[in-house]
């Protein structure tokens, strides 16, 4: 595709519930990061993918946030048993190298996360 | 970890004058700040980036500057015009992460 795609674009939850959001990233960029953007705040990094492999996850708030990228393209960030303070919208972004290319991160429109 | 300050919040300009946004890092092994620009409900968008080996850059309207000894890099933008209006956020990427740190952002405003 022409960009990162993610899905879906609103997500509604009670608190408690699990929810997996979706990235799809440039074809062929090797990079792919999680973002978590707070109402009025600068994205904050939640974990990062090289290929398959997932290199950092040191952003992730608790162990209820899980992410994969088996197959070193498509993205799932899953939140198990979601409280409020997870309300946030989830970017995510792609970049063609590594990092030591310092390729520019290339953004989605995000999924905006709302716990009730 | 890289800590980014970004000033101001808001800044509100008339159309044709110019803007400037400042950020600072904590980190010196920082090698890479980029910009973003991001509309309301929308992606956050790359507008420009500088290599910590680079002193400047420009992209015509568009300038970043980067002062490796004072930690510090700027956004300016001349002849503004009303679609200039969103919210920018700078950010650094410490060399031996992945990830990028963003400031809290500057929203700016242009009025015709």
């Amino acid at each position: 595709g022409a960009g990162v795609s993610q899905s879906p674009r609103y997500k509604v939850a009670k608190r408690g519930q699990d929810v997996a959001l979706r990235c799809d990233p440039i074809s062929g960029h090797v990079s792919l990061f999680w973002y978590q953007q707070a109402l009025g705040q600068g994205p904050e990094f939640l974990t990062y993918f090289q290929n398959e492999a997932q290199l950092d996850k040191s952003g992730l708030p608790s162990d209820r946030f899980f992410a994969e990228r088996p197959e070193g393209s498509v993205s799932t960030l899953k939140i198990q048993r979601t409280q409020q303070e997870d309300s946030a919208v989830y970017l995510c972004a792609s970049s063609l190298g590594t990092k030591i290319s310092n390729q520019p991160q290339h953004f989605g429109d995000g999924t905006r996360l709302s716990i009730l | 970890g890289e800590n980014v300050e970004q000033h101001p919040s808001t800044l509100s300009v008339q159309e044709g004058d110019s803007a400037v946004i400042k950020c600072t890092y904590s980190d010196s092994a920082s090698n890479y700040f980029p910009w973003y620009k991001q509309e309301l409900g929308k992606r956050p968008q790359l507008i420009i980036d500088i290599r910590s080996n680079v002193g400047e850059k420009k992209d015509q309207r568009i300038a970043v500057t980067l002062n490796k000894t004072a930690k510090h890099f700027s956004l300016h933008i001349t002849e503004t015009q009303p679609e200039d209006s969103a919210v920018y956020f700078c950010a650094a990427r410490y060399r031996a992460g992945y990830a990028l740190n963003f400031g809290k952002g500057t929203s700016l405003l242009v009025t015709p």
